[in-house]
């Protein structure tokens, strides 16, 4: 069984770009979430996906983070404009039967 | 809101030496997960526990939840090089989510 996928796994950018990163879940998985971890913090929830809604973005800066699940699949986050603050891994993952979670390698991101 | 605190935050022990995480919530909780990040990887599912009182075993890996479902440890017996990462625990907030714990990175000396 394929694991969950998500790319680019590193990405530099200046503060006030956008960048995108993109995951696909474990086939079948109807849940998946966004999480940012900091360095030496565990894992915040972004956004949790069920099927291609959304069911809790209450923690998700809105005024420059956006994500879609548009086919229940697989899903992108985007952050527009970048700050310094944003440096971190973005881990995406999905949820099995039990209510485990599968995660992604995920997506450094260095914002200079 | 929810809280969510992990003990010790840094361990180092000697390989061979037994380690014990705790993990305690600030409410009583329905189950309780817990994860394994090695240094550079991502959070991998270990186990999920649900019953009062409910201890369970992997190999050299102990876990078990409290009589009141408000913390939960994980311990190692005869720690090994391979068990070096950091230990988040994970607790149902509200009906759908996960919030993880702050972690408790172990560090083991050869």
């Amino acid at each position: 069984e394929a694991g969950v996928a998500q790319s680019p796994r590193y990405k530099i950018i200046e503060k006030r770009q956008s960048v995108a990163f993109w995951c696909n879940p474990i086939s079948g998985h109807a849940t998946l979430y966004w999480y940012q971890q900091i360095l030496g913090q565990g894992p915040k929830l972004l956004i949790q996906f069920q099927n291609n809604g959304v069911v809790d973005d209450s923690q998700l800066p809105k005024d420059r983070f956006s994500a879609e699940r548009l086919k229940g699949v697989d899903s992108t986050l985007k952050i527009q404009p970048a700050k310094l603050e944003d440096s971190a891994v973005y881990l995406c993952a999905s949820e099995g039967l039990g209510y485990e979670q599968y995660f992604g390698p995920g997506t450094r991101l260095t914002v200079t | 809101g929810q809280q969510v605190m992990q003990i010790p935050q840094y361990q180092h022990v000697q390989e061979g030496e037994d380690f014990t995480t705790y993990c305690n919530s600030s409410t009583t909780l329905s189950n309780i997960q817990w994860y394994k990040q090695r240094p550079g990887g991502h959070p991998v599912f270990l186990i999920q526990l649900v019953k009062s009182g409910e201890v369970k075993k992997q190999k050299r890996l102990t876990f078990q939840f409290g009589e009141a479902k408000k913390n939960s440890s994980l311990h190692i017996t005869a720690t090994q090089t391979t068990d070096v990462g950091t230990y988040f625990c994970a607790v149902p907030s509200g009906t759908y989510k996960y919030i993880f714990g702050t972690g408790t990175r172990l560090k083991v000396l050869a």
